[in-house]
């Protein structure tokens, strides 16, 4: 049984620069949500999508932030014209449509740092 | 935005001690639950305890749930050094149609061997 995937696992970019980040959700599994956390902090929601379609995304999600599940499977995150304020772990989990319980499983995360 | 705040923020205690830590949140809820983190990783669903419930066991954990204190608890007893991590708990967006989590800020623990 795989669990969420996600890669790269680590990222050191310049300070302008665009990096993209890939989740590879539990097979099946419908929904799709991204958090950000900062150093000491707890997760963030970033954004949702159910299927295909983003449903949600937050306010912390500045317009240089994108992201895509094309054919309601993968998913990727990029980050336009980084920012130092951008370093942090990023996390994608999942769940079925409907879990009964609420539980989210989680990925390893991507951690960015920009220098 | 945070959900509550996470006490304490950081515990130490020696191995086979048991770890209380506890969290409170600003909303209603239908369910809380608590994850765990280890050093630079992602989460690890622990327990769920439902709005209506006030007390759930699994295995060694143990949860409590005061909605009128908007407050809850986790229990690990006879902490071993495996259980060294971060704890948040969490909570899902109330009347949302995400079920997104909204998570706490988090309780460092660390058990010494």
């Amino acid at each position: 049984d795989t669990g969420v995937s996600q890669n790269p696992r680590h990222k050191i970019t310049k300070r302008g620069q665009n990096v993209t980040f890939r989740c590879d959700p539990i097979s099946e599994h419908n929904r799709l949500y991204w958090y950000r956390q900062t150093l000491g902090q707890g997760p963030e929601f970033l954004t949702y999508f159910q299927n295909e379609a983003q449903l949600e995304k937050s306010r912390l999600l500045s317009d240089r932030f994108s992201a895509e599940r094309p054919k309601g499977s993968f998913s990727t995150l990029e980050i336009q014209r980084t920012e130092q304020g951008d370093s942090a772990m990023y996390l994608c989990a999942s769940t079925p449509l409907w879990t009964g319980e609420g539980e989210q499983y989680f990925g390893p995360g991507t951690r960015l740092t920009v220098t | 935005s945070q959900q509550g705040e996470e006490d304490p923020q950081a515990l130490s205690i020696q191995e086979g001690e048991n770890a209380t830590m506890n969290c409170s949140y600003k909303t209603s809820i239908n369910n809380l639950q608590w994850y765990r983190q280890n050093s630079g990783r992602g989460l690890v669903h622990l327990i769920l305890i439902r709005s209506n419930e006030r007390e759930k066991h699994s295995g060694r954990l143990r949860v409590t749930l005061d909605t009128s204190k908007k407050s809850s608890s986790l229990l690990i007893t006879a902490s071993r050094a495996a259980d060294t991590a971060s704890y948040f708990c969490a909570t899902e967006d109330y009347g949302g149609a995400t079920n997104k989590l909204i998570f706490g800020t988090g309780t460092l623990l660390a058990v010494q061997p």
